[in-house]
């Protein structure tokens, strides 16, 4: 059974840095590639990174580019995202994702990020 | 970068037939392959049409989809509506590394 576990999630003032994490089981995951997405408060989703399964290629959305940074480690089945210089649009519901080709397969349930004073 | 647009809210009768349409704002909506997406209140959202038209096994073949060039546009039908459809919708395509979800729609069924 797939699973995707994210943590590292909570509050956190503007303009620090925090990193999520989100291990994997269940399949064998450096053949895939790794999302996160994120969804606000009662908005709809938006994605944010994109890894390739060797870390060759990887994309951000333009709103998180320069201060998201998205890795991996395979030996450890497991996606990180670091976020730094955060501000209360980030607020979100963070995703880890698992890609199959041109789509998203498996989703975790996410964990609550807010960003606030 | 590209926007996907998708109307906000459509609402259609248990038995009816739905449409939802998703704009693709520049380049060709046929040039990369277009996933649609169901996300029910409180849960994680789950694939329901992939690769333009292919359906994951267990999505049932009341799901359809399509794209038209002309109009640059994809489309989620949904025949034989059930109350179990009711649900927020989103259409997502990428171009190179970046991917671009749809604005999402939500789905009615009264």
């Amino acid at each position: 059974e797939v699973q995707l576990v994210e943590s590292g999630g909570g509050l956190v003032q503007p303009g620090r840095s925090l990193r999520l994490s989100c291990a994997a089981s269940g399949f064998t995951f450096d053949d895939y590639a790794m999302h996160w997405v994120r969804q606000a408060p009662g908005k709809g989703l938006e994605w944010v990174s994109g890894i390739s399964w060797n870390s060759g290629s990887i994309g951000y959305a333009d709103s998180v580019k320069g201060r998201f940074t998205i890795s991996r480690d395979n030996a450890k089945n497991s996606l990180y995202l670091q976020m730094n210089s955060l501000r209360a649009e980030d607020t979100a519901l963070y995703y880890c994702a698992k890609g199959l080709m041109s789509t998203i397969d498996y989703w975790g349930q996410g964990t609550l990020v807010t960003v606030s004073s | 970068n590209f926007m996907l647009t998708q109307p906000h809210s459509v609402s259609e009768s248990p038995g009816k037939t739905v449409t939802i349409s998703c704009t693709r704002s520049s380049g060709s909506i046929a040039s990369n392959y277009v996933q649609w997406y169901q996300q029910r209140p409180g849960s994680s959202p789950t694939t329901v049409i992939y690769e333009d038209n292919q359906r994951p096994s267990g999505v049932p073949d009341r799901f359809s989809g399509s794209i038209d060039s002309s109009s640059n546009s994809a489309s989620l039908t949904i025949s034989g509506l059930k109350t179990e459809d009711e649900a927020d919708y989103y259409c997502q395509s990428y171009d190179s590394s970046i991917w671009v979800f749809g604005g999402g729609t939500k789905l009615t069924v009264l």
